[in-house]
């Protein structure tokens, strides 16, 4: 079926870099955007950027974001990879991916996955 | 940056009856590009509705969006038990892509 999974939790330290997989099946990979989304614990939907997994554009990030995060994709897996670094603690977080096509919204979401950041 | 603004912030109400949810957009969504959301504790959110008025696929049509310019509505007619949720509007006509603070629906 279609879906998007995503890579397991995360614990980190201050100031390290992390990396989540969001690994895209049951469809052609090319074909959707996928988007990042973040909750931190207890709060709202956070938009982080958008990758174009045929690689026609180059990724767009939110402001809050831009210097920190890193969008990519691997054709050959189906897989697309989000990195952040120089994490606080408020980046403890749920980090989500979601693939949107046309003039849907964001009609797959991955299961998410769970980045705490602590010393 | 467009601002999503959710009300009522929570709502309360029992099985059978209506649920009216607003978000009010402080800039015109272009081409109606609005979604709404439903997201239960521990899942990932669910798309409810596109393009302010088209219910996604499976989702039945009890659930109804409608509205334009800056002012949409997500609708739930006859409430159901599995029905509590958090609801959110999100526009995707312009970057950055934007989400109102969401509506907590509680069924009593």
């Amino acid at each position: 079926q279609v879906q998007v999974v995503q890579s397991g939790a995360e614990v980190k330290k201050p100031g390290a870099s992390v990396r989540v997989s969001c690994k895209a099946s049951g469809y052609s990979f090319t074909t959707y955007y996928i988007h990042w989304v973040r909750q931190a614990p207890g709060q709202g939907l956070e938009w982080m950027g958008i990758i174009n997994p045929s690689g026609g554009t180059t990724p767009t990030y939110a402001q809050k974001f831009q210097g920190r995060v890193t969008l990519t994709r691997d054709t050959s897996t189906s897989t697309v990879y989000m990195d952040l670094s120089s994490l606080t603690s408020e980046d403890t977080a749920v980090y989500y991916c979601a693939r949107r096509g046309g003039i849907q919204g964001f009609d797959i979401w991955g299961q998410g996955t769970m980045v705490t950041v602590s010393s | 940056e467009i601002v999503l603004t959710q009300s009522p912030g929570t709502l309360s109400l029992s099985p059978g009856e209506r649920a009216t949810l607003s978000c009010t957009a402080n800039h015109i969504v272009s081409s109606n590009y609005l979604a709404w959301y439903q997201q239960k504790p521990g899942q990932a959110p669910r798309l409810l509705i596109s393009g302010a008025s088209s219910r996604a696929t499976g989702i039945p049509d009890r659930f109804s969006g409608s509205g334009s310019g800056t002012d949409f509505t997500l609708t739930i007619s006859r409430l159901e038990p599995g029905d509590s949720a958090v609801y959110y509007c999100q526009q995707y006509t312009d970057s950055p892509i934007t989400f109102g603070q969401g509506t907590r629906l509680e069924i009593k």
